[in-house]
Order: C-alpha cells, then structure tokens, then sequence
C-alpha cells in the first residue's frame, strides 16, 4: 500500500525567501511522484513528476523536487517565493501500474507575507 | 484543447435527494478519475473509469454511491439519497494512457453542499 505524509500543513514564508514544503512516501514499488498545487476554488494543476529519469526534477513556475530513495522523501523547493505561490500544495505517490490512481497527501498551504 | 469540464460547479442539495455530476475529460482521453476532497484534508481516490467499465472502485462508498463512463457522453458520479457528510468537493481527472506514471489533469471540481 502507499502512502503519503506531508509535514506542517502550515508554511509561512517572506516573499523572496526560500520555499521548502516537505513530501515522504512510502510504497512497495519504486514510485512516480507528483507535485499538485490547488488555488482557492479551483482544480489541481500538476507543477512537476518523477518517474525515474532524473532525481532532480525541475518544474513550472521556478519550482524543483528532488528525489531521495534513501529518506522516501520528494521535497518541493523554490529559491525565491513570490506572493502568487500563496496556494495549497499536495503531493501525491502512484505505484506505477496501469491505471493506478494517485493517493495524496494532506496538503500543505503556503503563505507569503509581503 | 480544452481541459477537463465539470459541471454544475456548484450544487446544493437537501437530504435525501439525489445529487448528479458530471466529468468531460479532455479530448483523446479515455481514462477518467473521480476524487472526493472533504474540507481541510487531501484528495481522496474514489473510481477509475475507462469507456462503458469500471475498472477500480476500491474507494467508493458501498452505498449510494455510483459512477459511469457511457460510450457517449460525460462521466457521470451519482450520489443517492444524500446526507451532510457527503458534502464535498469532487474532482475529476483525466489521462490519455492510463499508466502510473500518466499525468493526471484534473477539472475544476464540483462543490456540493447538503442542506
């Protein structure tokens, strides 16, 4: 089975200081990992994915992810916040096989004071 | 290309009526996703559909709840006799292969309110 936990479901940070909201999984297959970021009333939009080719996944709007097999982590980052990151961020672990739906975790929201 | 269409975006209901909604996924896409986001906690995995089956419901209430996928026409979640606790957001996705590591591009959700 998977699973997902986000530490601190609060994040608040300054704009122009450094974004880290933190993701482990755990899965009994090597997993793909997703990165969602939700603004208020609206879907999901994915910002990144990891499926394998590279640890370091660099995705939309400046963020990147960095893969850890050894600590099950999928940690997102962006140097520099801006005050349009403010949102909710969900990452999300699917085992791979066809049709597997993805299981999130329970998101995180960030905020960013001028 | 437009994305996923869901409608209505939002729906009030009173207990015990029946609640429709509906899930267009993106054009070329045949495999669609239904998730269910209680407030404040995460996205929760409710059915997998491909045209006209249902492949994986592990996540769907044993009662009341139903999904289809016709060969023609939107998906559609049903939701029978309703009661407070299924006020929700609903969220659809759709991806084009189906495979695990498939993007998954969700539409704008579906708020529904029990009164």
């Amino acid at each position: 089975a998977q699973s997902v936990t986000q530490l601190g479901s609060h994040v608040s940070v300054s704009e122009g200081a450094l974004v880290l909201l933190r993701c482990n999984y755990s899965s009994s297959v090597p997993p793909y990992l997703f990165w969602y970021v939700q603004y208020p009333n609206q879907g999901l939009q994915l910002l990144l994915k990891y499926t394998s080719a590279a640890t370091l996944v660099k995705g939309i709007n400046g963020f990147e992810a960095e893969f850890k097999k050894s600590e099950t982590s999928f940690h997102l980052t962006k140097p520099s916040a801006h005050m349009s990151d403010a949102a909710e961020y969900f990452c999300a672990v699917s085992e791979g096989h066809a049709g597997n739906m993805l299981t999130f975790g329970g998101g995180t929201r960030l905020m960013v004071k001028p | 290309n437009a994305g996923v269409m869901q409608n209505p975006r939002h729906l009030v209901r009173r207990r015990g009526q029946e609640a429709r909604l509906r899930c267009s996924p993106m054009k070329g896409h045949s495999h669609v996703y239904w998730y269910r986001q209680l407030p404040e906690e995460g996205l929760k995995f409710m059915v997998y559909l491909q045209k006209e089956n249902i492949i994986d419901e592990s996540g769907m209430p044993k009662e009341r709840f139903s999904a289809e996928f016709p060969k023609e026409g939107p998906s559609i979640l049903r939701i029978q006799q309703v009661v407070r606790g299924d006020s929700a957001a609903y969220f659809c996705a759709s991806s084009p292969l189906g495979g695990g590591e498939d993007e998954q591009y969700f539409g704008p959700g579906t708020r529904l309110t029990v009164t």
